[in-house]
């Protein structure tokens, strides 16, 4: 059963940087069939996609974040990961990693890690 | 970029009602059109593919249509564990993008 769990600091200063890990376990990162993601939900707010990955390294972000997002696979480690520069208290969200199908329910989040709290304050 | 936009942002119904909720694209998605349903605490399950197309376990209770613009979800009879937030999200273009959502509140 594919597994996806998020890892990284619960807390950030403003002006550093955000970093995480998701850990992909039940399936292979490298499977040609999905792209690997990255989204946000501010507490009592909406979704908001960050970006993806995939697995040759092919990434690509919101235009509203792009400046700031890096995104990165380790296929070694079955794990990718999410780094946010500049963080403001609007970057407080919970973060969750998923993934993406190009199957038959084409560019759907499927499988979704549990996500976690990230907060940012001095 | 495509903009998605839900109604309503949320309703309050009963169980055994029925209940729909609207999604509307800036532009054309097609049928590339997911719905997900949400509870407290815990991560968006996916509910609907293809605009219509249940994702494997969903109840049938559960139903969507539409394509292009506009589309709905509707709940046939709404069931305790229904209460949830929803979204859409268009599948056709990146960035891929979301609704607003909708909270289904008693």
């Amino acid at each position: 059963q594919l597994q996806l769990q998020e890892s990284g600091p619960g807390l950030v200063k403003p002006s550093e940087t955000l970093s995480l890990t998701c850990s992909v376990s039940g399936d292979s990162i490298s499977s040609s069939d999905y792209y690997w993601a990255w989204i946000r939900q501010p507490p009592g707010k909406g979704l908001e996609y960050i970006g993806n990955i995939y697995y040759t390294g092919s990434a690509d972000s919101a235009p509203s974040l792009k400046s700031r997002v890096t995104i990165s696979v380790d296929r070694s480690k079955n794990q990718f990961s999410l780094k946010l520069r500049s963080v403001t208290g609007a970057d407080t969200a919970v973060y969750f990693c998923a993934r993406r199908t190009l199957g038959v329910a084409t560019n759907s989040f499927d499988f979704w890690g549990q996500g976690t709290l990230v907060t940012v304050s001095s | 970029d495509i903009q998605m936009t839900q109604s309503p942002s949320s309703l309050f119904a009963s169980v055994g009602d029925r209940v729909t909720i609207t999604c509307r694209a800036s532009q054309s998605v097609r049928n590339y059109l997911n719905w997900y349903q949400q509870t407290p605490g815990k991560p968006p399950k996916l509910l609907m593919y293809a605009a219509s197309t249940l994702q494997s376990g969903v109840p049938s209770r559960f139903s969507g249509s539409g394509s292009g613009t506009d589309f709905t979800l509707t709940i046939s009879s709404l069931q305790p564990e229904d209460f949830a937030s929803y979204y859409c999200q268009q599948a056709y273009t990146t960035p891929l993008s979301f609704g607003g959502g909708t909270k289904v509140e008693i």
